[in-house]
This record gives structure tokens, sequence and C-alpha cells, in this order.
């Protein structure tokens, strides 16, 4: 079965770097997604992407954030600066797009755990 | 906007006990719900969604969830847990757009044998 996957699954990182968080989402798939998830607190939205353009973005997406489809099969977010608090397990996934947009299914990746010292 | 509450963060249960997790969503358009289940290290899984085809929805491992309007819920039910159901479960909602999805607080199960 297609699955969303997602690299590295764990990125240690000092404060201020750079970090890259890559996914590969179901390849049929028009829409792609990140979320985070501190620990301990619920799933967040961070950004959609379609079409090669972001769709939507939450208040947590600020000028630190971006997100690319380089390629066919990619889909990167980047973090600028890392900052403590954005130590998080963060979720990439995709929908079809194929049974309405509302109740379209997401799905998600195993995550990669994000750790900024 | 849309909004789900899941009442009570850790439900314990014996063994082929019945499961029950605590849904209410709020939504100023005709809701599309989603169970998600999480287990230790992993990513999210859908157990099943409503789309307003049925609402006595079956989703996997057993597992069914009933919509009610007038409640506004969508509780989880499973008749007898196993072990293996041991794990977080996370409802959620679809915006109004479909872009993104609002997740609940979501309830850890444990199964006691």
């Amino acid at each position: 079965e297609p699955e969303v996957t997602q690299t590295p699954s764990h990125q240690v990182t000092q404060m201020g770097q750079e970090v890259i968080l890559r996914c590969v989402p179901i390849s049929n798939h028009l829409y792609f997604y990140w979320y985070r998830q501190i620990l301990g607190q619920k799933v967040e939205f961070l950004v959609s992407f379609y079409n090669n353009e972001i769709s939507e973005k939450s208040e947590i997406f600020d000028d630190q954030f971006s997100v690319e489809r380089p390629d066919g099969s990619n889909f990167t977010l980047k973090i600028r600066s890392t900052k403590l608090e954005d130590s998080a397990m963060y979720f990439c996934a995709s929908s079809g797009g194929t049974s309405g947009r509302r109740s379209d299914t997401q799905y998600f990746g195993p995550g990669t755990r994000l750790t900024v010292l | 906007a849309q909004s789900v509450t899941q009442l009570g963060s850790h439900v314990s249960v014996s063994e082929g006990a019945l499961v029950l997790l605590r849904c209410n969503y709020s939504s100023s358009v005709p809701p599309y719900l989603f169970w998600y289940v999480q287990y230790p290290n992993q990513g999210l899984q859908l157990l099943l969604k409503y789309t307003s085809a049925a609402t006595l929805v079956k989703g996997i491992n057993g597992f069914e969830a009933e919509f009610k309007k007038s409640e506004t819920s969508f509780h989880l039910t499973k008749p007898s847990a196993h072990m293996s159901d041991a794990a977080e479960y996370f409802c959620a909602v679809s915006s109004n757009t479909g872009n993104q999805f609002y997740f609940g607080t979501g309830t850890s199960l444990t199964v006691i044998p």
C-alpha cells in the first residue's frame, strides 16, 4: 500500500541553524501538508500546498518557515533559524484531491522528531 | 470555524471491555470528521471517517463511530478491547476549505490485561 515517507526520523540541531525536513508524498496525490506536534500537545497545522504554491498557512508558519517541491516527488519544509520552541514532531501528509476537498483523507508520514539544543 | 474536543485525555479499559472515546465537534458547516490512531513512535493512521454518507461508520481493527448531529458528537467505540489497541487516538474535523484538519488533544488508551 502506498505510504508517505519522511527523512530523517530524528534531527538534532543547534539553535539558529537551518534544517530541512524531507517528505515523499504518495505518488498520485495533489495536496501536501505539514503539521507539527509539540510533545504532549495536539497536532497543529502549519501549511498546505497545491499546484506549487501555498494554499493556506497557520500563524505558526512565519517567515522562518518555507516549503518547496523541488522535483516531482519530494516535498520539503525548511526552518531558516531554529529556535528552542521549534522542537517537535513534524508530520508530512498528502491527499489525493479526488473525493472532494473537505472529505479528502489526509495520509500522514511517520514524522521527523526535531530537537533544537 | 471548526474545532473538536476530546473529553478524557486518558482512558483505561480491561482487555475484552468496551472502548468508548469521546469527540464533540463544532462546525459552522456540515462537518467531515476523522479518527486517527497513533502508535508509539509512529505516524497517524486513519481509523475511519464520516463524510455524510452514513451516520454509523465502520473502520479498521473493529472500531466504529456514530455521527450524532443533535449531540454534535462523533464518539469512537469498539466492543472488545485488545492489548494491541493501546495507543493515542485523535479526532479531527476538516476546515471549511479542506486545506487543514483541526485535531483534538488526543486520548491515550491503556488496555489492562
